[in-house]
C-alpha cells in the first residue's frame, strides 16, 4: 500500500524567513513524488516532481529514499507563497496518493 | 495548455436526489480521475478511468458511480444523495502512464 503522511496543518512564517514543508512516504517501490499547490481560488496545480529536479518558485525538493521523504524547501519565503500544499505519490498505476495538506501563511 | 472544466461550481441538492457531476476535458487524456477534497483528509480518490468504459474504484467509492462514454467526459454519479456527500469534488486528467494530473477548478457540492 502506498501512503503520504504530511505530519503538520499549519506553517506560519515572516516574509524572508526559510520555510520547509515535510512529507514522508511509504511505498515498496520505486514512486515518484510530486508537490502539488492550491492557491486561493484557484484549482490544484503541480507545483514540482522529484523526477525533473528543478526549482520553481524558489522552491526544490529532493528524494531521500533512505529516510523515504520528500521535504518541501524555500530559502526565503514570499507573501504570494501563502497557499495549500499537497505532497503526492503516482505508484505503478497512475494513481495519486495525496498526503492530508499543509497550508502555509507567510505573514508580512 | 490543458483545460479540464467541470459542470458547475456550486452545485445544492437535496438528500434522496440522483446528483450528475460532468467533466469534459481537451488533452485527448487517457486516464480520468473524481476526488473529494475535505478540510485536514485532503484529497481521496474516488474512482478514475484508464480508458472509455473503464472504470476502476478508487478508495472511497461507496455511495458513488461513474460512467465514461467518451474519452473526454468523465461523469459522477451520486445515486442518492446524503448529507455526508457534501464536500468539494475535484476531477483531474492525464496522459496513460504518466503524470501530472491535471485539475479542474472543482465543484462544491452540498446535500441539505
Amino acid at each position: 500500500a502506498q501512503r503520504v503522511t504530511q505530519p503538520e496543518k499549519l506553517l506560519s512564517v515572516f516574509k524572508g524567513a526559510p520555510v520547509e514543508l515535510k512529507c514522508n512516504y511509504s511505498y515498496s517501490g520505486s514512486p515518484e513524488l510530486f508537490w502539488y499547490v492550491q492557491y486561493s481560488r484557484q484549482r490544484l496545480q503541480l507545483l514540482l516532481r522529484h523526477i525533473s529536479r528543478e526549482s520553481i518558485k524558489g522552491f526544490t525538493a529532493d528524494l531521500n529514499k533512505g529516510e523515504t521523504s520528500f521535504h518541501l524547501k524555500k530559502p526565503f519565503a514570499q507573501e504570494e507563497d501563502s497557499a495549500m500544499y499537497y505532497c503526492a505519490l503516482s505508484g505503478a498505476n497512475s494513481k495519486l496518493t495525496f498526503g492530508k495538506g499543509i497550508t502555509l501563511s507567510v505573514r508580512p | 495548455d490543458v483545460k479540464v472544466t467541470q459542470s458547475s461550481r456550486y452545485l445544492v441538492k437535496r438528500t434522496g436526489e440522483k446528483v450528475f457531476l460532468e467533466c469534459v476535458q481537451d488533452m485527448d487524456h487517457e486516464n480520468m480521475f473524481w476526488y473529494r477534497q475535505d478540510p485536514g483528509l485532503g484529497l481521496r480518490l474516488i474512482y478514475f478511468s484508464y480508458d472509455v468504459k473503464m472504470k476502476e474504484k478508487g478508495d472511497i467509492p461507496e455511495g458513488y458511480s461513474v460512467s465514461r462514454e467518451k474519452k473526454e467526459r468523465f461523469s459522477l454519479i451520486l445515486e442518492s444523495a446524503s448529507t455526508n456527500q457534501t464536500s468539494m469534488y475535484l476531477c483531474a486528467s492525464s496522459w496513460a502512464g504518466g503524470q501530472p494530473q491535471h485539475f479542474g477548478d472543482g465543484t462544491r457540492l452540498s446535500i441539505l
